[in-house]
């Protein structure tokens, strides 16, 4: 398996609702990451999870809650959106924190808040 | 003066041809290099590794020059599934935690 698989593929939700995005990986890395991109440019890091342990936090405001419940497994948790928080969330991994290897993106999950 | 910088393109070519996309970062210990490749509305894709020796990989040639801090992706032959925007990549540690640093992405567009 030499995927990412990231859950839903597409989510639109209000405001005030909470939703969570999910992303597995089976190939045995131990960092993951979220990242944000908005259309036409490049993904901005958000987190990183070294070891299941949150190595980076970009100054994400709190709204965004990331969640590592084991090596295989990263949540992003969302509460009190704002329309600007729209775009295209992706997971990646890598074999460890030094990501020498290459990322791996998951297919993303396009997010609308409306 | 950003990280890592490309031109943004467009890129408009014909089938067959030759192009070649260039980068630059700015940070003298970035460790490791990449291009990745990204189609509209998908999510970026490994294309190849960066070595200072020169990696080849079918139609696909990128060089890495360390003391000039430059980076390039030469593609041959180009066809029509080319077309994509394609990222240079750049990995700098921080501590122990390496930080993927994206260029902004050369468009490519390849006409029949």
């Amino acid at each position: 398996d030499t995927e990412v698989t990231q859950t839903p593929k597409h989510l639109v939700m209000g405001m005030t609702n909470k939703k969570s995005l999910k992303c597995e990986q089976h190939m045995g890395h131990r960092a993951m990451y979220w990242y944000k991109q908005k259309a036409k440019k490049p993904p901005e890091l958000m987190f990183v999870y070294s070891y299941e342990k949150l190595s980076i936090n970009e100054s994400v405001p709190s709204r965004f809650s990331p969640e590592c419940p084991n090596s295989s497994l990263l949540n992003l948790h969302l509460h009190a959106l704002q329309p600007e928080d729209s775009a295209l969330y992706l997971c990646a991994s890598s074999q460890d924190s030094t990501g020498g290897g290459g990322y791996t993106f998951g297919s993303g999950t396009r997010l609308t808040v409306v | 003066r950003k990280e890592v910088e490309q031109d943004p393109g467009p890129f408009n070519v014909p089938e067959g041809a030759t192009v070649a996309f260039n980068c630059t970062y700015s940070n003298s210990a970035s460790q490791s290099f990449f291009w990745y490749r990204q189609d509209c509305r998908k999510e970026p894709k490994l294309l190849m590794s960066v070595y200072s020796s020169g990696n080849e990989d079918g139609r696909f040639t990128a060089q890495l020059n360390r003391a000039s801090q430059y980076i390039s992706l030469l593609i041959r032959d180009s066809k029509l599934s080319d077309s994509a925007t394609y990222l240079c990549v750049v990995i700098i540690m921080r501590g122990s935690q390496g930080n993927l640093i994206f260029g902004k992405g050369t468009k490519l567009s390849v006409k029949p």
